[in-house]
């Protein structure tokens, strides 16, 4: 199973704060990586696929980058709606497999 | 856009089958070249997939699970279904189905696996 490993595990922030959380691939998965954020009792929703392309309706605040095996996801001027837990998603070999999630917490 | 639905008992005992429907209104698991999966929530170990079924009715299955679970679905394409079976404590989550690898879930359903 490709392991994937997000850092860090929490990140307190600040409404306005540019944050950045980052995933890491046991081994490489070209650009099938997708981020999802959740909120507390709700399902997951996906942000981005292809690990850059961002999904219909997502804010444009919210950017993915990386290939290979490191990838980050990037949210500027962060916003009250934006502090939940993200998740990465690997999907290019089975078993699809998650990072263990990064909660953004307020400062 | 399709929305999911899981239903299901939310309580199941030690050994016995968990069984869950996933009901896909506006759209048709028979259509349109997505995978239909399933994903568990649990409390400390985060997210897992269990498995998928393409809609040509081919099956992809987490290898840590791949003995226990079946997908699959109704000829109507408007559900598909998890069953797992011999069930254990490790088994309480929440399940998930969703479309693809997550592009579209469901709202989830707890199941707990107690006497």
């Amino acid at each position: 199973d490709i392991q994937m490993t997000q850092s860090p595990s929490s990140l307190p922030a600040s409404v306005g704060d540019r944050v950045t959380i980052t995933c890491r691939a046991s081994q490489g998965v070209a650009n099938y990586l997708a981020w999802f954020q959740q909120k507390p009792g709700k399902a997951p929703q996906s942000l981005i696929s292809a690990a850059s392309k961002l999904q219909s309706g997502v804010p444009s605040r919210f950017s993915g980058s990386g290939s290979g095996t490191d990838f980050t996801l990037t949210i500027t001027s962060l916003q009250p709606e934006d502090f939940a837990t993200y998740y990465c998603q690997q999907y290019y070999s089975y078993p699809l497999t998650f990072g263990q999630g990064t909660k953004l917490e307020t400062k | 856009q399709v929305q999911l639905q899981e239903s299901g008992p939310g309580l199941v005992k030690p050994s016995q089958t968990l069984s869950l429907t996933c009901s896909a209104s506006g759209g048709s698991t028979l259509s349109g070249g997505h995978y239909w999966s399933w994903i568990r929530q649990h409390p400390v170990k985060g997210l897992e997939w269990i498995g998928h079924i393409y809609y040509s009715g081919t099956t992809d299955y987490n290898p840590s699970l791949k003995s226990r679970v079946t997908i699959s679905e109704d000829a109507s394409g408007r559900q598909f279904s998890l069953k797992l079976t011999s069930v254990t404590a490790a088994d309480t989550a929440v399940y998930y189905c969703a479309r693809d690898g997550g592009e579209i879930w469901g709202r989830g359903t707890m199941v707990t696996v107690s006497s």
